[in-house]
Order: structure tokens, then sequence, then C-alpha cells
């Protein structure tokens, strides 16, 4: 089976413009996952959708939205961007407990 | 509230050595302990993972320690090659909360050859 597929793998954006970022899970999975990166923050979850349904969310500011489409793919959106969300923006997609990551979309807010 | 504590941040180790990476947690309600490796350009990658029912697994050279009572687990890289040498990651979550991970800090490994 392929795994789960990132796109864009690069970004560069400049502060107040949005971003759209794309994510399609392993085939058969309907969760899907998706966490900042950060060296100062480590890891930390944003939010998961299941079936197109947010299930659980992170304590992220609401620039940061979800959506997640009937075929499983997820899009993460970022408006208004800040300095301080430059990151590695990974998406981590599940059956039963285990996730398995993409390579991550590496955001560079300017 | 930081939930998931790691240690050592950094991590140096011969090769043939035995590598340790430990882990403290807050919430007793977690039920599932990960631990991911991570390499460069790369997202995590599911190494080895337990649960509060057993106080030990091991899957070839890994082996994963855990003490409910104190609230810690720990790493064990038996046999450390310079192919280890990656960044792990710690993680617990409860089963009922949709897949919300917390994860530690990382510990970046070198395995000296």
């Amino acid at each position: 089976k392929a795994g789960v597929t990132q796109t864009p793998r690069y970004l560069i954006k400049t502060r107040g413009q949005q971003v759209t970022l794309s994510c399609s899970p392993i085939s058969g999975h309907r969760s899907v996952s998706w966490y900042q990166q950060t060296p100062g923050q480590g890891l930390q979850f944003l939010f998961e959708y299941f079936s197109e349904t947010q299930r659980n969310k992170g304590n992220f500011p609401g620039r940061f939205s979800g959506r997640q489409f009937s075929n499983s793919r997820s899009e993460m959106n970022v408006s208004t961007l800040e300095l301080g969300d430059s990151a590695l923006y990974l998406c981590a997609s599940s059956y039963g407990e285990t996730q398995y990551f993409g390579p991550g979309t590496r955001l560079l807010v300017l | 509230q930081q939930q998931v504590k790691q240690s050592p941040q950094s991590l140096i180790v011969q090769k043939g050595g035995i590598s340790i990476i430990n882990c403290a947690y807050e919430n007793t309600a977690f039920d599932y302990f990960p631990w991911y490796q991570q390499f460069p350009g790369k997202g995590p990658a599911l190494l080895i993972a337990i649960r509060p029912d057993v106080s030990e697994k091991k899957e070839g050279r890994f082996t994963i320690s855990f003490n409910k009572s104190a609230k810690q687990f720990s790493l064990h890289i038996m046999d450390s090659q310079p192919g280890d040498s990656a960044t792990y990651f710690c993680a617990a979550s409860l089963t009922y909360n949709f897949n919300k991970f917390y994860f530690g800090s990382g510990t970046k490994l070198n395995v000296k050859p």
C-alpha cells in the first residue's frame, strides 16, 4: 500500500497570507490527524478527522482549520499567517490505534 | 502542563552499546504508549508500543519497559548501530480520545561507529 502523502512538501509564504495543505491517507484509513512540529514546542496535536467529522481538537487558535472529504483526503488551512507558524506540518492516518505519518509539509513564513 | 516529559534531550552511544531513553507521564488514564523514530526529512515512524497491562515488550533490539506505579516508561535499544541514529519520540494517548497523542520533546540519538 502507498503511504501517507502530503502536498506540497515545501512552502514559503509571507505574513498575513493564508495557506492550504493537503494530505492523502493510506487507502482504507478513515482517520486523519494533523500535527505541528517545531524545534521549540515539539509535536503538537492540531485536530483529528474521521468520516468527514472533526472528533478532536488541540489548543490552537481558530486561524487553524481543517476538513476531510468523503474519500478521506484532508486539508488544513492556516489564515493570517504569523512568523511563529513556520513549522513542519505532519499528517497521520490511522486504522485502529496505530498512526502512520506522512513526510510533512515544511512551511516557512517570512 | 506538559503531559509527557522525555529525557535526555540528546544521547551519544558507541556502536554495540545500549541506548536508554526515558519518559514520564502525568495522566494516569493514558492507556497506549508508542515510541516513534524520526529521520531527518521524514515523518515519525512507529517503532514499538505498549499498553499498561504489561511491564515489558520486546521487538528485536528494541524493548519498552513500563512502570505503571511510577508513571514512567523507557526505550532500550540493544546493540545500538549507526543506522539507529535518529530522533526518538515517546507518546501517550487515551484510546477513547480519538487519536489525540501527546508527544515527548524528543531525544536525538547519535551512535558512533
